[in-house]
């Protein structure tokens, strides 16, 4: 599981409250992402980070914005949450396995917004 | 990322191997092809990857033709743990890596 750890698992708040979702992550991985899976759309990558204090927008970044203080933690923040950010939020890093690298996912974090 | 095509829906026979086809015609020559599967309700979990030759690990086969414009992952012996939405994707890694673009996948239904 890379050891990836997403906090809350399920969270229930209403329109224009603001609510963090927390990423944790105990291997020292340099890359760290969040996606969010609605249905019909897949997974799309909302921001991601490359480093300690280093982020960028993703394809839905509107409304989220994140930190990384440190390098195990990965926080997205919905600063005035509305009923559209209802969704399955998952955590990704990178990791090392030869020629490339690939992405292994936290066990995703429900948000329900009222 | 090249755009990959997969059919929506497979069946797959307990213990038969499970064949799941995607094509990703317009895939460049330094992008490799992943893929994913995603159980219900948790993360996606990473299979297998290659770029030019066939590949095979502890979970599956992926089987890319010479002018990789197709692709096939094979389960051999599909179990029903195995039901899953199973996602191809041709990305070129480095630091284009972490904008991985999951289309719809296949779902794979195992039936005992």
């Amino acid at each position: 599981d890379a050891g990836i750890t997403q906090s809350p698992r399920h969270k229930v708040t209403e329109t224009g409250t603001p609510v963090t979702l927390r990423c944790h992550q105990t291997e020292n991985h340099r890359y760290m992402y969040w996606y969010r899976q609605d249905p019909g759309h897949g997974l799309r990558l909302i921001h991601y980070s490359y480093g300690v204090k280093d982020t960028d927008k993703g394809e839905v970044s509107d409304g989220y914005s994140v930190s990384r203080s440190k390098t195990e933690d990965f926080l997205l923040t919905l600063e005035s949450a509305t009923s559209s950010q209802t969704s399955v939020y998952f955590c990704a890093i990178n990791q090392d396995r030869g020629d490339q690298e690939t992405q292994y996912f936290g066990p995703g974090t429900r948000l329900l917004v009222l | 990322d090249a755009k990959t095509t997969q059919p929506p829906s497979m069946d797959c026979a307990e213990g038969r191997a499970a064949n799941l086809p995607c094509n990703h015609s317009t895939i460049s020559g330094n992008e490799y092809v992943y893929w994913y599967r995603q159980i219900h309700s948790q993360g996606p979990q990473y299979i297998i990857h290659g770029l030019k030759n066939n590949e095979t690990n502890e979970m599956a086969s992926l089987i890319i033709t010479e002018d990789r414009k197709s692709s096939t992952l094979i389960l051999p012996h599909a179990t029903l743990r195995d039901t899953a939405v199973y996602y191809c994707i041709a990305n070129a890694g480095g630091t284009s890596y972490g904008k991985l673009t999951f289309g719809q996948g296949t779902i794979l239904t195992v039936h005992p």
